[in-house]
């Protein structure tokens, strides 16, 4: 176990449907990150989060929408996706984002999300 | 953009030989590297990390490599076991930022 853990594990959802994936990290860190990882593509970085406030959005659509309600907790609500969004969604945390990362990153286990 | 590739997408060995994976970066000012190993229906999990002051370091049953003249990255294991079966990748922080750079991966399957 990395400390870091994500619900649901599998998301089946269809493209007009509003679900959210959760992320919690119980190691005391600073930073949180979601990322997307589609099959054969490197990880993409789709937010990262320091001290709850958003520091990074790689041009993200807007249909994805993050929330860090406190340095533990980080949601991802997710809101007429498409079908090409069905991926593996990771969450991650590090000790903090001091603008030139030098710590490692702990990832969770994923959201496996199909969307039909 | 940065890219980090790695030279094999897939690696057979046999169990108890030595495993080899590379990784090549593109940004010069990299200077913090990560090897991840991801397991079937599990999030990358961390290995080992290296700072570009150095050019090898040693884990359990692991070692990485670093050669910033040809921005090559290698991850040694040793006495490969069959729960070291995964998907390997790197990553580089890029010098500047706060985010990492993640290769594709490499898939080590080892023959019992």
């Amino acid at each position: 176990e990395t400390g870091v853990t994500q619900t649901p594990r599998h998301l089946v959802m269809g493209m007009t449907n509003k679900k959210s994936l959760k992320c919690e990290q119980h190691l005391g860190h600073n930073a949180m990150y979601w990322y997307k990882q589609s099959a054969k593509k490197p990880l993409e970085l789709m937010f990262v989060y320091s001290l709850e406030e958003r520091v990074e959005n790689n041009s993200v659509p807007s249909r994805f929408s993050p929330e860090c309600p406190n340095s533990s907790h980080l949601f991802l609500h997710l809101h007429t996706l498409q079908p090409e969004d069905s991926a593996l969604y990771l969450c991650a945390s590090s000790q903090g984002v001091s603008g030139r990362l030098e710590e490692t990153q702990y990832f969770g286990p994923g959201t496996r999300l199909l969307v039909l | 953009g940065e890219s980090v590739g790695l030279h094999l997408p897939t690696l057979s060995v046999q169990e108890g030989d030595n495993s080899i994976i590379n990784c090549a970066y593109s940004n010069s000012a990299s200077d913090y590297f990560i090897w991840y190993k991801q397991e079937s229906g599990k999030g990358p999990q961390f290995i080992i990390d290296i700072r570009s002051n150095m050019d090898k370091r040693q884990g359990q049953r692991v070692t990485v490599l670093l050669n910033k003249t040809v921005k090559h990255l290698s991850l040694q294991i040793a006495a490969t076991q069959p729960g070291d079966s995964a998907v390997y990748f790197c990553a580089e922080n890029g010098g500047t930022g706060n985010q990492f750079y993640f290769g594709t991966g490499t898939s080590l399957t080892v023959i019992p």
